[in-house]
């Protein structure tokens, strides 16, 4: 079956600095890729996706990176700030099949 | 905007009880899901519908759980009877596409404890 998984569970980061938060799965046919925060005590929030046509979306302060030769995603947060802390979650689909979660990394930013 | 709206955002019941929780789709969406989330297994599907008609229901865990939805703006997911183990946080999610593959929009969650 599918499977999606985040390299680091945790991650910590001082205010200012840049994160990268990293995604790996395994099929191949997978079409479609969204990165979603979640903050304490509240649902996943949409932050940026990128189609398999593309290797590069840029947003407000996070930029996607879709390597599909070897099935890698990450999330690049720019300039972190407090407000960044949260768990992050990839999240991958093809046609019309339900998204597949990953496990999730919870990252701390430090003041 | 409106987002997806969920009720009660948190309940305590005590085991055996019925559990109904609720949830209004963003306006226009024509997909809706139920998920479910714990510190053990994450975020997990539990049933999703297209135009009311529920697609896909592998993920509820047992006949205690039910979901229906009567109408484009509201879906219930039952509890009956409750135990200890159903306590997590459910989230119900839109999208508007007529298709699982697409971005969906979470509402905040409903904290279920069953003491």
């Amino acid at each position: 079956g599918e499977s999606v998984g985040l390299h680091l569970p945790t991650l910590s980061v001082q205010e200012g600095d840049n994160s990268i938060i990293n995604c790996a799965y395994s099929n191949s046919a997978s079409d479609y890729f969204i990165w979603y925060k979640q903050e304490s005590g509240k649902g996943p929030q949409f932050i940026i996706d990128i189609r398999s046509n593309m290797d590069k979306r840029q947003g407000q302060r996070v930029t996607v990176l879709l390597n599909k030769t070897v099935k890698h995603l990450s999330l690049q947060i720019a300039a972190t700030q407090p407000g960044d802390s949260a768990v992050y979650f990839c999240a991958l689909g093809f046609g019309n099949e339900k998204l597949t979660f990953g496990t999730g990394t919870r990252l701390t930013i430090i003041p | 905007d409106a987002g997806v709206i969920q009720s009660p955002r948190h309940e305590v019941t005590e085991m055996g009880q019925e559990v109904t929780l609720r949830c209004k789709p963003i306006s226009g969406h024509n997909s809706l899901f139920w998920y479910r989330q714990t510190m053990m297994r994450g975020l997990e599907l539990l049933i999703y519908f297209n135009n009311n008609v529920p697609i896909d229901d592998s993920g509820m865990p047992e006949d205690r759980f039910s979901a229906k939805m009567p109408n484009a703006s509201f879906s219930t997911l039952k509890i009956q009877p409750s135990e200890p183990r159903d306590s997590a946080v459910y989230f119900c999610a839109s999208s508007p596409q007529s298709s699982g593959g697409n971005t969906i929009y979470f509402g905040e969650g409903s904290w279920l404890t069953v003491v």
